[in-house]
């Protein structure tokens, strides 16, 4: 149990859905990141939230959507997908200061499969 | 380009073993260095983080190495058993380019057998 809790875990969906994921963490940080992970790729960072502010929006596609709407939690919205984007979805927190990072807790994640 | 390069890509070693894992970076300058284990399904938990300053650090049976000169890190496994089967990755935080500065390893899968 690393405090940062993921739903679902597994979530199928055709590419015309729309589903979100959910994380939600206990821990009392102020960031929350998104993180995918494909097969023997490392992993990929793709949106940061510092004090519930976007900070860091790494070129990602239109068809995901961040939302944090608090300091404890992050959605990420996803809206007709590519097979491609099939992945483990993870998400992580932690405490900085400054330009420091702190040691990031992750999820389990949320594996997405895209048909 | 800064870029973590680990290997190897995967290993097999039988129980009670030592193994280690080898991590080089190119990062530069550089804040810290960390290894996770990642358990299969799982999401990666942290084992050490080192300044550059810091050699050597341990946790358990874990032993992280760090030559700042060389830009090499290890982590050594002692006496390995069987739920250490995971992957391994090895990530550099640079001190620049924002909240992009944690650079990532695409892990080492290590497998222990009985």
């Amino acid at each position: 149990e690393t405090g940062v809790t993921q739903t679902p875990r597994h979530l199928v969906m055709g590419m015309t859905n729309k589903k979100s994921l959910k994380c939600e963490q206990h821990l009392g940080h102020n960031a929350m990141y998104w993180y995918k992970q494909s097969a023997k790729k490392p992993l990929e960072l793709m949106f940061v939230y510092s004090l519930e502010e976007r900070v860091e929006n790494n070129s990602v596609p239109s068809r995901f959507s961040p939302e944090c709407p608090n300091s404890s939690h992050l959605f990420l919205h996803l809206h007709t997908l590519q097979p491609e984007d099939s992945a483990l979805y993870l998400c992580a927190s932690s405490q900085d200061e400054g330009t420091d990072t702190g040691e990031l807790f992750f999820g389990e994640g949320s594996r997405l499969t895209v048909l | 380009k800064n870029q973590v390069e680990q290997s190897p890509q995967s290993l097999i070693i039988l129980e009670g073993k030592n193994c280690t894992l080898q991590c080089n970076y190119t990062v530069s300058p550089f804040s810290n260095l960390r290894w996770y284990k990642q358990d299969t399904g799982r999401g990666p938990v942290s084992l050490t983080i080192m300044t550059f300053s810091e050699n050597t650090k341990s946790n358990g049976r874990y032993t992280a190495t760090l030559d700042a000169d060389t830009k090499q890190s290890s982590l050594h496994i002692t006496a390995s058993q069987l739920s250490d089967s995971a992957s391994y990755i090895c990530v550099v935080d640079g001190f620049s380019g924002g909240y992009n500065k944690l650079i990532f390893g695409a892990g080492t899968r290590l497998a222990v057998h009985p």
